[in-house]
């Protein structure tokens, strides 16, 4: 399996812009999560997904922000506008979760996003 | 609200010395707790877990931790470390019914020197 993949794994943009970033989970897994990384905050959980339905999206920061999940295979992470604040390392992670417990996460390469 | 702490954001040490993460937690409940490892330009790696049983939790490359309950501490331990350890080190917590949810500390950069 080629693991978690996501697109770009670079992104530079001016503030303003539309930002898409791209991921495709794991074949067979049936929850997906959207986690922002900075140095001042560390990890984040923006979004998560369990058989494409999204089940908290409390930790999205602002409309700015929103997420969706067509299909099993694909979900995306929008950013628009986008501000200098947005920048940092966003990972999407993938699980099969056959109950409530916690489970180990598949993390993609992440996608660092600039924006200027 | 559940959350992480980790007691050090930069550990700097020699190869061969031994290492010990702190972390702690706090949630009401019971927990499921991890520790994750992000070597330098690449995607997170789950180093171990806990669920239940034992809690002296061996994982890969050497490293474990011990759940200490009565402490709320997960702390992650490796006798003798190597060059190749140099990696940020993330403990993260959830609990039942959360969905995979994890709560993730704040990550602890330790750099081995040779």
């Amino acid at each position: 399996d080629a693991g978690v993949i996501q697109s770009p794994r670079h992104e530079v943009t001016e503030m303003g812009q539309e930002v898409t970033l791209r991921c495709k989970p794991i074949s067979g897994h049936n929850s997906l999560f959207w986690y922002r990384q900075t140095m001042m905050r560390g990890l984040e959980l923006l979004i998560y997904f369990n058989n494409n339905v999204p089940i908290d999206d409390s930790g999205m920061p602002e409309d700015r922000f929103s997420a969706k999940m067509p299909n099993a295979s694909f979900s995306t992470l929008k950013i628009q506008p986008s501000e200098p604040r947005d920048s940092a390392v966003y990972f999407c992670a993938s699980s099969f979760l056959s109950t409530g417990t916690g489970e180990k996460l598949f993390f993609g390469s992440g996608t660092q996003l600039s924006v200027l | 609200a559940q959350s992480v702490s980790q007691h050090n954001h930069h550990v700097i040490l020699s190869e061969a010395a031994s290492l010990e993460l702190g972390c702690n937690y706090s949630y009401g409940g019971t927990v499921n707790l991890f520790w994750y490892v992000q070597y330098p330009g690449q995607h997170l790696q789950l180093l171990l877990k806990y669920f239940s049983g034992d809690p002296l939790v061996k994982g890969i490359k050497g490293f474990e931790a011990e759940f200490i309950k009565s402490k709320f501490s997960f702390n992650l331990r490796k006798p003798s470390v190597q060059w190749s350890d140099t990696a940020e080190y993330f403990c993260a917590v959830n609990g039942p019914d959360s969905w995979g949810k994890l709560q993730f500390g704040a990550g602890t950069q330790v750099v081995v020197t040779p």
